[in-house]
């Protein structure tokens, strides 16, 4: 089963600073990956996904993301963040089991930022 | 706005209790999906329900029993929960092939609290 690992629990920055956050997911022959954010008191929303073509993905938000088969990496960057950036980011992979997809996510990173 | 809704959005229930958990989409996705997020913790998948059935139970306890009547509609029945059920139950939804691309559409949550 595919699986996903974020390297780091919490991030704190300063805004306007750049901030990556770091994911690492196990090998396969295909990978699918995603980061999902998620806002105080809220569901998740998708920022941005890699399914083939192009490993530089761009999301909402300023966000992007690089694959890096050779790494098996996905981190998520942004050049300059801001106070509204602060909430719980998490990459997740979809792993096909049996008849169906299922989507896994790693534990988190949670991303603040200060003025 | 999300246009995944969910209702109640804070629900408190003793253990004896029976109550449900209200999910609505009107994007004419397929799929749908339950799952169970603790604090500070990643999204737990529960069930997934393709075509108006269940194609997907992750060995949920019966005391949770899902039930999807139409097309537009998910619900989980809760019944003799546990303390240890607290959590926020976030229902999804997406195409059929939603979860190989990621494209899940997550509700704000209902927040459980059992006593």
């Amino acid at each position: 089963a595919q699986s996903v690992t974020q390297l780091d629990s919490q991030v704190p920055v300063f805004e306007e600073a750049p901030v990556e956050l770091r994911c690492n997911y196990s090998s396969s022959v295909s990978v699918y990956l995603f980061w999902y954010v998620q806002y105080p008191n809220q569901g998740l929303q998708l920022l941005l996904k890699y399914l083939s073509g192009s490993t530089l993905v761009k999301g909402i938000n300023g966000f992007e993301a690089e694959f890096n088969k050779s790494q098996t990496s996905f981190h998520l960057r942004k050049p300059s963040v801001h106070i509204s950036d602060t909430a719980e980011y998490f990459c997740a992979v979809s792993d096909f089991r049996g008849s169906n997809y299922k989507l896994t996510f790693g534990k988190g990173t949670l991303l603040t930022v200060n003025p | 706005d999300t246009e995944v809704t969910q209702t109640p959005k804070h629900l408190v229930m003793g253990m004896t209790n029976k109550k449900s958990l209200k999910c609505e989409q009107h994007m004419g996705h397929r799929a749908m999906y339950w799952y169970k997020q603790k604090a500070k913790k990643p999204p737990e998948l529960m069930f997934v329900y393709s075509y108006e059935k269940l194609s997907i139970n992750e060995s949920v306890p019966s005391r949770f029993s899902p039930e999807c009547p139409n097309s537009s509609l998910l619900n989980l029945h809760l019944h003799a929960l546990q303390p240890e059920d607290s959590a926020l139950y976030l229902c999804a939804s997406s195409q059929l092939t939603g979860v190989r691309t990621g494209e899940l559409f997550f509700g704000e949550g209902s927040r459980l609290t059992v006593l």
